[in-house]
């Protein structure tokens, strides 16, 4: 069935080490493409999005990497800091034209940057 | 620039009653979205509401209603809750402007059914 997924259910990293969260979806149609940030008690936070005609997008530290070909994602944080622990989610939007904006989220990495 | 909030943050309720959550969006933004997030699994799509109706729902059944106000603020609304039904609840808001633009999401209510 359609869905979006995680290889790697925990990650831990050294203080300073680059990480590289990865993510699988099903879904040709999406177009559209989050990675948030989830800390313990809080809801989502966005990081970077990307659209289905970019394969690279960067940001403060963060750069999204999307390769339609095989349907993967990737996120990748650069000198990654005890901030940075916390579950990660990619998430696609199924909508089409605007009419139906729905997210669907993968079940989330767990990142601990170990100091 | 205010953020999402919702209220209240945490409840306990028993199998069978009702509950309603609220939900104010983000400044200058119109649309505003619900999502279930169980323990451990990422949130899941319950519905959408623009101009004060639904548009779009996920798999829930109709138990699961919602609101919203003419100031775009939100409720959702559930009856004769089930012991599965104890999740944080995610309220998002995002402009329809800016569609594909991220949703920003509030902290949630958490909701235990004992």
């Amino acid at each position: 069935g359609e869905s979006v997924g995680l290889h790697l259910p925990t990650l831990s990293v050294q203080e300073g080490d680059n990480s590289i969260i990865n993510c699988a979806y099903s879904n040709s149609a999406s177009d559209y493409f989050i990675w948030y940030k989830q800390e313990s008690g809080k809801g989502p936070q966005f990081i970077i999005d990307i659209r289905s005609n970019m394969d690279k997008r960067q940001g403060q530290r963060v750069t999204v990497l999307l390769n339609k070909t095989v349907k993967h994602l990737s996120l990748q944080i650069a000198a990654t800091q005890p901030g940075d622990s916390a579950v990660y989610f990619c998430a696609e939007n199924r909508g089409s034209g605007g009419s139906n904006y729905k997210l669907t989220f993968g079940k989330g990495t767990l990142l601990t940057v170990n100091p | 620039e205010t953020g999402v909030t919702q209220s209240p943050t945490h409840l306990i309720k028993t199998r069978g009653q009702q509950v309603t959550l609220r939900c104010s969006s983000q400044s200058g933004h119109n649309t505003v979205s619900w999502y279930q997030q169980a323990l451990g699994q990422g949130p899941q799509f319950i519905f959408q509401y623009y101009r004060e109706e639904e548009n779009g729902r996920g798999n829930f059944p109709p138990r699961f209603s919602g609101l919203q106000f003419p100031n775009y603020s939100s409720e959702l609304n559930v009856n004769a809750l089930e012991l599965d039904d104890s999740a944080l609840y995610l309220c998002a808001s995002s402009s329809r402007q800016g569609y594909n633009s991220p949703l920003h999401f509030g902290n949630g209510t958490r909701l235990t059914v004992t």
